[in-house]
């Protein structure tokens, strides 16, 4: 089946970094979605993605939809602690099928 | 607004009972999924289901699991007879429509003893 390549796995930073993460793809997506799951929660939409090239802002969070329709990235600037928890990207094929990320885990350095 | 509403919360059974999780989706939304999730995994799709109609059950093991969601009331994830390998995080989505932007519970937390 379809597999979205998620990296970093996992990213160790200091409070006031920026963060960078993408997801890639062989197949092309209709639709690119970034969701944040807190420790012990249910993931939380960040930002969705509907056209190529699209650039979005949430905040201080970014993401993009490439231009291949392959892949997309999410930056995060000025990272705070409540940034902590697991990032999923997701991508919605021609068949409608929601095809997700493994996840990146972002670790606050103390 | 209510949000998704699942329960309980976490659950805890013996190996060989059954184990049923509720879902009621946001108000205004018809559709819902359930997702299990593993210790330090991400999330895998069980089954997709609309008002009385399950739409896409291809996540679903073949044996033993059973998901409805009926014209009146919540939607059931039912696990019967349970084995120590069910145990997870199970988390049901809802969505007005299909776009991919899901809301999520707060997720049922499965323990089998």
């Amino acid at each position: 089946g379809q597999q979205l390549n998620q990296s970093p796995q996992s990213m160790f930073i200091q409070e006031g970094e920026d963060v960078s993460m993408n997801c890639t793809s062989s197949s092309i997506f209709n639709t690119w979605l970034w969701y944040k799951q807190d420790p012990g929660e249910g993931p939380v939409l960040l930002i969705a993605l509907y056209k190529a090239g699209e650039l979005t802002s949430n905040g201080r969070l970014t993401a993009q939809f490439g231009i291949t329709r392959k892949d997309s990235f999410l930056n995060i600037s000025a990272s705070i602690p409540s940034d902590v928890g697991i990032y999923f990207c997701a991508g919605l094929d021609s068949n409608y099928q929601l095809i997700w990320g493994a996840g990146t885990k972002l670790i606050i350095k103390p | 607004n209510a949000g998704v509403m699942q329960n309980p919360r976490h659950l805890v059974r013996r190996r060989g009972q059954e184990a049923r999780l509720r879902c009621s989706p946001m108000k205004g939304h018809s559709h819902v999924y359930w997702y299990r999730q593993l210790p330090e995994e991400g999330l895998k799709f069980m089954v997709y289901l609309q008002k009385e109609n399950i739409i896409d059950e291809s996540g679903m093991p073949k044996e033993r699991f059973s998901a409805e969601f009926p014209k009146e009331g919540p939607s059931i994830l039912r696990i019967q007879q349970v084995v120590r390998g069910d145990s997870a995080a199970y988390f049901c989505a809802s969505s007005p429509i299909w776009t991919g932007e899901l809301f999520f519970g707060e997720g049922s937390r499965l323990t089998v003893l």
